[in-house]
C-alpha cells in the first residue's frame, strides 16, 4: 500500500517570503514522487518529479524539492515567493512497479500576502 | 499542442438524473485517465485505459458509473442514476503510455447534484 500525507491544508506565505510544503509518503517498494499546481478552475499542472536520478529535483516557476529516503519526506520549497504562486498543491507517488497509479496528497492551499 | 479537451466545464443536475462527461486527450497519448476530486481533496483515480482496454476499473462504482473509450481516442464517463454525494469535479488526464512518468490533466468537469 502507499499513502501521502501533506501537512497543514493552508499556508499562507509573504510576498518574498521561503514557501515550504510538507509531503510525507509511505510505499513499500521505492517510489516515483511527484508536486502537482491546480490553480482556481484548471487542471493539474505538473511542478517536478523524483524518479530515482538526482535527490534535490528542480522544477518549474522557481519551485525545487528534496527526496530524503530516511525521513520519507519530499518536501516543496521555493526561496521567494510570488503573488502568482496563489494556489493549491497536491503531493503524489506512484509505486515504481505500478503502472500509471497515482497517489495523490489532500493538497496545500497557498496564499500570498502583500 | 492542443491539451486535453474536457466538456461540459460545469454541469447541475437534479439527483437521480443521468449525467455524461466527455475527454478528448492529447493527441497520441494511448493512456487515458479519470479521476474524482472531492472538495478539499486530491484527485482519486476512477478508471485507466490503455488504449481502448480498461486496465484498471477497480474503483469505478459500477452500480451507477460507466466509461467508455471507443476507437481509443476520446472518452465518456457516465453517471446513472446521479447521487447527492457525486458533487466533485471529475478530471480527465492522459500520458503517451501506460507509465510514463506524466500525466497531463484536463480542466475538469464540475458536478453539482441538488
Amino acid at each position: 500500500a502507499q499513502s501521502v500525507t501533506q501537512l497543514g491544508s493552508h499556508v499562507s506565505v509573504s510576498e518574498g517570503a521561503l514557501v515550504l510544503l510538507r509531503c510525507n509518503y509511505s510505499s513499500s517498494v521505492p517510489p516515483y514522487l511527484f508536486w502537482y499546481v491546480q490553480y482556481p478552475n484548471q487542471g493539474l499542472q505538473l511542478l517536478l518529479k523524483y524518479t530515482s536520478a538526482a535527490t534535490l529535483v528542480k522544477g518549474i516557476n522557481g519551485f525545487e524539492a528534496e527526496f530524503k529516503k530516511s525521513e520519507t519526506s519530499f518536501h516543496l520549497t521555493k526561496p521567494s515567493a510570488h503573488m502568482s504562486d496563489a494556489a493549491e498543491y497536491f503531493c503524489a507517488v506512484r509505486r515504481t512497479d505500478s503502472w500509471g497509479k497515482l497517489q495523490f496528497g489532500a493538497g496545500t492551499q497557498v496564499v500570498v500576502t502583500p | 499542442e492542443a491539451g486535453v479537451v474536457q466538456s461540459p466545464r460545469y454541469k447541475i443536475i437534479e439527483k437521480k438524473q443521468p449525467v455524461a462527461f466527455w475527454c478528448n486527450p492529447i493527441s497520441g497519448h494511448n493512456t487515458l485517465y479519470w479521476y474524482r476530486q472531492n472538495l478539499g481533496q486530491g484527485p482519486e483515480l476512477l478508471i485507466r485505459y490503455e488504449n481502448e482496454e480498461a486496465v484498471d476499473d477497480s474503483q469505478l462504482p459500477k452500480d451507477r458509473f460507466s466509461a467508455e473509450r471507443l476507437k481509443g481516442v476520446d472518452s465518456t464517463l457516465k453517471i446513472q442514476p446521479a447521487e447527492l454525494g457525486d458533487s466533485a469535479v471529475y478530471l480527465c488526464a492522459s500520458s503517451p503510455t501506460e507509465g510514463y512518468n506524466e500525466q497531463f490533466f484536463g480542466p475538469g468537469t464540475r458536478l453539482t447534484v441538488l
